[in-house]
């Protein structure tokens, strides 16, 4: 289970966001690594994903979004929220069948 | 330019069946696991299936076991899903997603859509 939260974040233009993640247990593949990643899904679009490994940034994604984390709290934050950033947020692991999603965090502007 | 395109969506009684094809371009299909997810409408996301690039794995989640089948053809570089037994809560938008075995790419198609209805 990946318990995201919150699933509602209105934010102000200009102004950090912050997307917390739980999973129920560690997310530490056999060879050392952490299948965690950060999807996003804007209105009317298929996902997208952000950020994976915890941490590293997909090609093309503005450096404003930074994911970070271990053992069992994962967090992305948006440094300067933009309108583009709207949509919805889900966490996804990729260490253990079956993969999982977390709940989805609606960001929208303030 | 990497593309992946679903096909094969549409309206199906409870207990038909639906075959989704996924066409590939623009990477090394053979070197990529692919994957089926869904979206129920108004829904989170939900894996469905995945296949391995080397087909050593074929995993499905549980609502579906003995009623989907994933299958590629890396000769036409494509991913199917057949989806039998269909079910009204089968419903969905289903995504054709692409990753290697490290994870460092993540490709998604645009999806189609599934309706199960009477």
């Amino acid at each position: 289970v990946m318990n995201q939260s919150p699933l509602s974040l209105p934010v102000a233009l200009g102004q950090p966001a912050s997307i917390s993640c739980r999973p129920s247990q560690s997310l530490v593949y056999r060879d050392g690594n952490t299948y965690l990643s950060w999807i996003q899904q804007r209105p009317g679009q298929s996902p997208r994903r952000l950020i994976y490994k915890v941490s590293d940034r997909d090609s093309g994604v503005p450096d404003r979004f930074i994911g970070s984390g271990s053992g069992t709290d994962f967090t992305l934050k948006i440094s300067r929220v933009e309108a583009e950033d709207v949509g919805v947020y889900y966490c996804m692991q990729g260490s253990y069948w079956p993969y999982t999603f977390g709940q989805g965090t609606k960001l929208e502007i303030k | 330019q990497v593309q992946l395109v679903e096909s094969g969506g549409g309206v199906v009684q409870p207990g038909g069946s639906l075959r989704l094809s996924c066409a590939a371009s623009g990477f090394t299909f053979n070197a990529f696991g692919m994957h089926w997810v869904r979206q129920a409408p108004g829904k989170g996301l939900e894996w469905v299936a995945v296949l391995w690039f080397d087909e050593t794995n074929t995993w499905y989640t549980d609502s579906v076991k003995g009623r989907f089948t994933i299958s590629r053809d890396n000769s036409r570089n494509t991913v199917s899903l057949q989806m039998n037994s269909l079910r009204v809560e089968d419903s969905a938008v289903y995504y054709c997603a692409s990753t290697p075995p490290n994870w460092n790419y993540h490709y998604w198609g645009q999806g189609t859509l599934v309706t199960v209805s009477s």
